[in-house]
């Protein structure tokens, strides 16, 4: 069994450069989540596919922020324009095309490390 | 909105000792509620979860919480706690929203 992969593991970049991040969900998966989590929180929901339907994005993603799934399995985060704020532990999550509420139980990745200098 | 409040950020405990962490929700429809752990050095995994039925839900590795919806609460227990439970717990819900609300976690450490 695959579980949710997300590269790079580690990104070091200078403010006011773009990043890219990539997730594989679990492959019977349609349902695939993004979240940011800084020191001392607990992750916070940044956007929600269903397939390739970006369903629900949080006011956190801002303008700088773009996700994309274009076929329905993987998925691209794009930050632009980074910021130091922007520092972060990004998290990637998948949750299986089940009816009813197992729909919810969604399984984590090892996440992206963003360090913006 | 909904929000997650967990009591402890950092919990101490001795091996053989029993544990509760604390967590509340604010939201007034039906949730669905979850604790994840995340072990030094690896992702979050899912500890636990409860949907509907019986209040009180049973998890891997002898962990257990329950359901109060009157306190709106779902505190994790473990009777005996093991030096390898040392961890960070989180608290989760999911209603009205396909996303999960996190709370801040809670730094639980086991001594020898």
């Amino acid at each position: 069994d695959t579980g949710v992969s997300q590269n790079p593991r580690h990104k070091i970049t200078k403010r006011g450069q773009n990043v890219t991040f990539r997730c594989d969900p679990i492959s019977e998966h349609n349902r695939l989540y993004w979240y940011r989590q800084t020191l001392g929180q607990g992750p916070e929901f940044l956007t929600y596919f269903q397939n390739e339907a970006q369903l629900e994005k949080s006011r956190l993603l801002s303008d700088r922020f773009s996700a994309e799934r274009p076929k329905g399995s993987f998925s691209t985060l794009e930050i632009q324009r980074t910021e130091q704020g922007d520092s972060a532990m990004y998290l990637c999550a998948s949750s299986s095309r089940l009816a009813g509420a197992s729909k919810y139980e969604q399984y984590f990745g090892p996440g992206t490390r963003l360090t913006v200098t | 909105a909904q929000s997650v409040s967990q009591h402890n950020h950092h919990v101490i405990l001795s091996e053989a000792a029993s544990l509760e962490l604390g967590c509340n929700y604010s939201y007034g429809g039906t949730v669905n509620l979850f604790w994840y752990v995340q072990y030094p050095g690896q992702h979050l995994q899912l500890l636990l979860k409860y949907f509907s039925g019986d209040p009180l839900v049973k998890g891997i590795k002898g962990f257990e919480a329950e359901f109060i919806k009157s306190k709106f609460s779902f505190n994790l227990r473990k009777p005996s706690v093991q030096w390898s439970d040392t961890a960070e717990y989180f608290c989760a819900v999911n209603g009205g929203a396909d996303g999960l609300t996190f709370g801040k976690g809670t730094h639980l450490i086991i001594q020898p």
